[in-house]
């Protein structure tokens, strides 16, 4: 059974400092793997999929990399702004076909400090 | 990108009574939608699979006569909580996967729904 872990559960940094986040899954045999944002009371917001043959993704001042064969997935965050303060969970997908799961991380709570 | 809406966005209501929510797939057609349910400061625990035209896939441990759901067209799929009560307050929210010709099958999230039982 996959099971994903996202370390810390919570991080706070000044404005202006670089995030770095990170995901774990135990089984490597993925489709893909997502970062989401959530804001409080709020739905989530895809920010990077990366999917398996791929290493990294990039968007703005964010990056995700990839590695699948060890199980781990790292989201930067550059230049921390106070508007990227929120909860960022990482899920992983075991397939293509339309009825495969997403499995969860619990999710790192980010303050980031005017 | 792709928009999933949710309605109503928030409900309160008395213990007992049963209340419906929807998640409708706007610019896209999905034969997959998934209902999820969040309590505070945790992540996502999947409830169900609803797949449109046919029964859904609860998880292990999900009351399938409690949470009834209903994917009647490729575009909409409904939640009903059955004769709700507090216990039942959470934050609930769907997800849909694009069905679609040269779709990479990717799932796109709904805003969520607040429900508060009294």
């Amino acid at each position: 059974k996959q099971e994903v872990t996202q370390i810390p559960a919570a991080l706070s940094v000044p404005e202006g400092e670089n995030l770095v986040l990170n995901c774990s899954f135990t089984d490597s045999a993925i489709y893909n793997l997502q970062w989401f944002r959530q804001d409080p009371g709020k739905g989530l917001t895809s920010l990077l999929l990366i999917q398996s043959s791929q290493r990294e993704q990039t968007s703005g001042r964010l990056n995700a990399s990839l590695d699948k064969s060890s199980g781990r997935s790292t989201l930067y965050i550059a230049a921390s702004q106070p508007g990227d303060s929120a909860t960022y969970l990482c899920a992983v997908r075991p397939g293509k076909a339309a009825g495969n799961k997403l499995t969860f991380g619990g999710g790192t709570r980010v303050l980031v400090k005017p | 990108g792709a928009v999933v809406s949710q309605h109503p966005s928030w409900v309160i209501c008395k213990s007992g009574t049963s209340v419906k929510i929807e998640c409708r797939s706007l610019d896209f057609q999905a034969t997959t939608m998934f209902w999820y349910r969040q309590f505070p400061k945790q992540s996502l625990m999947l409830m169900a699979t609803s797949n449109e035209g046919s029964k859904a896939t609860y998880e292990q441990g999900v009351e399938k006569d409690k949470f009834l759901i209903n994917h009647a067209s490729l575009t909409l799929s409904t939640l009903t909580v059955t004769s709700a009560h507090p216990e039942d307050s959470s934050f609930y929210i769907c997800s849909a996967r694009d069905s679609g010709l040269g779709s990479n099958n990717e799932q796109f999230f709904g805003p969520g729904t607040r429900l508060t039982v009294l």
